[in-house]
């Protein structure tokens, strides 16, 4: 079935600067990548999604890159504010297993003032 | 729209005793997925339903979980007996397909003494 890789685990930066977090995945049949953003105390919520007919997507500042010849997408935050401080998980779409949707293990992002 | 709606939103009861957790998805949303999450294992599927037919069970730890959807509105999680090990934050969502966008709700964070 899918495997998500996610890395880092933990990551500190200072306000103002860039934050990235890759994912990697196994399943060549996968063509769905959403991103979480999960703040302490409260629920995941979708920040973005990238579906495989494109490579890049953004939203203000926060933007998304798919490689899916080399299965890795990753999730770029610039001039990054203490209110991103949060958990963010990615996740890839399945075609076998047991779960539609597989989730990576979780960034912890620290943006220090 | 008014969201996944879960409740309780915390529930701390003691060891041996049921407990039943809520889902009302979002109208229309045809999937409901279950999940755990804990510190130490992250966020787990515990089981999923499509159009209210359960399709993937195997994420349930035990025979003392239990789920049903008696209709496309509401969904129950059942814990009988539980144990202090399923202390956790319990997520319902839901999705318009089995792998479009998943929304999660507020969550249940069950405390078991």
């Amino acid at each position: 079935g899918e495997n998500v890789e996610q890395h880092p685990s933990t990551l500190s930066v200072q306000e103002g600067d860039s934050a990235v977090i890759k994912c990697t995945y196994s399943d060549s049949a996968s063509n769905y990548f959403p991103w979480y953003k999960q703040e302490l105390g409260k629920r995941p919520q979708l920040i973005i999604d990238i579906r495989s007919n494109v490579g890049e997507k953004k939203d203000q500042r926060i933007a998304v890159t798919l490689n899916k010849t080399a299965k890795h997408f990753s999730l770029h935050i610039t001039e990054t504010q203490p209110e991103d401080s949060a958990v963010y998980f990615c996740a890839a779409d399945a075609y076998s297993g047991n779960t539609p949707l597989v989730f990576g293990k979780g960034t912890r992002l620290s943006v220090i003032a | 729209d008014a969201g996944v709606i879960q409740s309780p939103r915390h529930e701390v009861t003691e060891m041996g005793q049921e407990v039943t957790l809520r889902c009302k998805p979002i109208s229309g949303h045809n999937s409901l997925f279950w999940y755990r999450q804990t510190m130490m294992r992250g966020l787990e599927l515990l089981i999923y339903f499509n159009n209210n037919v359960p399709i993937d069970d195997s994420g349930m730890p035990e025979d003392r979980f239990s789920a049903k959807m008696p209709n496309a509105s509401f969904s129950t999680l059942k814990i009988q007996p539980s144990e202090p090990r399923d202390s956790a934050v319990y997520f319902c969502a839901s999705s318009r397909t089995e792998t479009d966008t998943q929304y999660f709700g507020p969550g249940t964070r069950l405390t078991v003494l």
